[in-house]
């Protein structure tokens, strides 16, 4: 069975542009979450969704926000691209939201802003 | 903040068992452990989860103490491929903030040849 997957898998930017990234969740998977994973550390939360509405959110500015599909795909939006956003960005899903079920995570898109 | 702490680095040797330790003294009885590991240039993989019984599967084995605050993950033959970041974290599914994984800076395991 096809895993989470991600697109593009890299990605080059300038400051001040706009970003969309991509992914699909693991066929019956309901949940989906992003990431943020600055080099030398570990992942941190940006974003859940469940059956398309929004069920948490990190410590991320407002130039950050995603959606869900009704096919249970998500797209993560940054606006205002700033140095600081270079990261890779990991998307993981999951069955459904309160269960003791994992999170599997795609191996994620590497944004570089110049 | 992470509720789990983890040596930064551990080695072994190929083919012998590593055993990474975890602890979670402040767990609460409804939040389970579970292992993470991250190779280079990947997503974080997910290798086995458990409550208070230990777990294996065909990755690995959970072991976790009675009073529930530590654990280890066992690795019984280790190989070149699973040098990585490992990462345990611990999560109660029922509640509201559940939703989220909190990463820590994991360990960094290195097999040696």
């Amino acid at each position: 069975d096809a895993g989470v997957t991600q697109s593009p898998t890299h990605l080059i930017k300038t400051r001040g542009q706009h970003v969309t990234l991509r992914c699909s969740p693991i066929s019956g998977h309901k949940s989906v979450s992003w990431y943020q994973q600055v080099l030398g550390q570990g992942p941190q939360f940006i974003f859940q969704y469940y059956e398309k509405e929004e069920r948490g959110r990190g410590n991320f500015p407002d130039r950050f926000s995603a959606r869900q599909f009704p096919n249970y795909s998500s797209e993560l939006n940054v606006n205002a691209l700033l140095l600081g956003d270079s990261a890779l960005y990991l998307c993981a899903s999951s069955l459904q939201g309160f269960s003791n079920q994992p999170q599997h995570f795609g191996d994620g898109t590497r944004l570089s802003i110049l | 903040d992470a509720k789990t702490t983890q040596p930064p680095s551990m080695d072994c040797a190929e083919g012998r068992a590593a055993n990474l330790p975890c602890n979670h003294s402040t767990i609460s009885g409804n939040e389970y452990v579970y292992w993470y590991r991250q190779i280079h240039s990947q997503g974080p993989q997910y290798i086995i989860h458990g409550l208070k019984n230990n777990e294996t599967n065909e990755m690995a084995s959970l072991i976790i103490t009675e009073d529930r605050k530590s654990s280890t993950l066992i690795l019984p033959h280790a190989t070149l491929r699973d040098t990585a970041v490992y990462y345990c974290i611990v999560r109660d599914p029922a509640m509201d903030s559940s939703y989220k994984l909190i990463f820590g800076s994991g360990t960094r395991l290195l097999v040696r040849p």
